[in-house]
């Protein structure tokens, strides 16, 4: 168990739906990172994190949205899914701002989009 | 803006021969680099970092990974691999100036045979 708590595991939605990812960091992190794995694009940074306030945005779809709340667990929305986005969603989190010491990763949620 | 390649897509070891993933990186200065292991349906989790210093350095797992200037490379070797170490190894770079997120590689699938 890395600490790092990401909920549900595996997620199945119908085209055009939306749906909630939650993560719950490493006890002590104040950055959260989501992560999206995809067999033909790898790891792709999509946002960061820190403290509540929105720090970095990687390769972010307009329709994908975060937020990192107050007890610091974080949320990623994604709505008006199709087909490719199912995908592998990572939430890894660190204590500073730049994650220099490497992150932590919870296990992931697997997103079926049919 | 930093970058990875790890060339070799899937390696193939035969149990208790030594291994070698390469990893090159693209970054104007010297980065902070990472190795991370990602075992089936699991996340990733942190094998080593270089940060400074010793330009070898000892990780967990018995693996370690030696960080070369010259050639932009921070390749990651073990002596003897067990079946256990069949997994997904990926390399990630971060900035030291400025603020960035980590880029990590596309990774490699490690098989091991008998």
């Amino acid at each position: 168990d890395s600490g790092v708590t990401q909920t549900p595991k595996h997620l199945i939605t119908a085209t055009g739906q939306r749906v909630t990812l939650r993560c719950s960091p490493r006890s002590g992190d104040l950055s959260v990172y989501w992560y999206q794995q995809s067999l033909d694009q790898g790891l792709q940074f999509l946002i960061q994190y820190y403290n509540g306030e929105e720090r970095a945005k990687g390769n972010i779809l307009e329709r994908f949205s975060a937020q990192q709340f107050p007890d610091l667990h974080s949320e990623l929305n994604l709505s008006s899914l199709e087909l490719g986005d199912s995908a592998l969603y990572f939430c890894a989190s660190s204590v500073a701002q730049t994650g220099t010491g490497g992150y932590t990763f919870g296990s992931g949620t697997r997103l079926t989009v049919v | 803006a930093q970058s990875v390649t790890q060339p070799d897509i899937h390696i193939t070891v035969s149990e208790g021969a030594s291994l070698e993933l390469r990893c090159n990186y693209s970054y104007g200065a010297t980065p902070y680099l990472f190795w991370y292991v990602q075992s089936p349906g699991q996340g990733l989790q942190l094998l080593l970092k270089y940060f400074s210093g010793d330009t070898l350095v000892q990780g967990i797992k018995g693996f370690e990974a030696e960080f070369k200037r010259s050639q932009s490379s921070f390749n990651l070797r073990k002596p003897s691999v067990h079946w256990s170490d069949a997994a997904e190894y990926f390399c990630a770079v971060g900035a030291r100036s400025g603020y960035s997120t980590l880029t990590f590689g596309k990774g490699t699938m490690l098989l091991v045979s008998p």
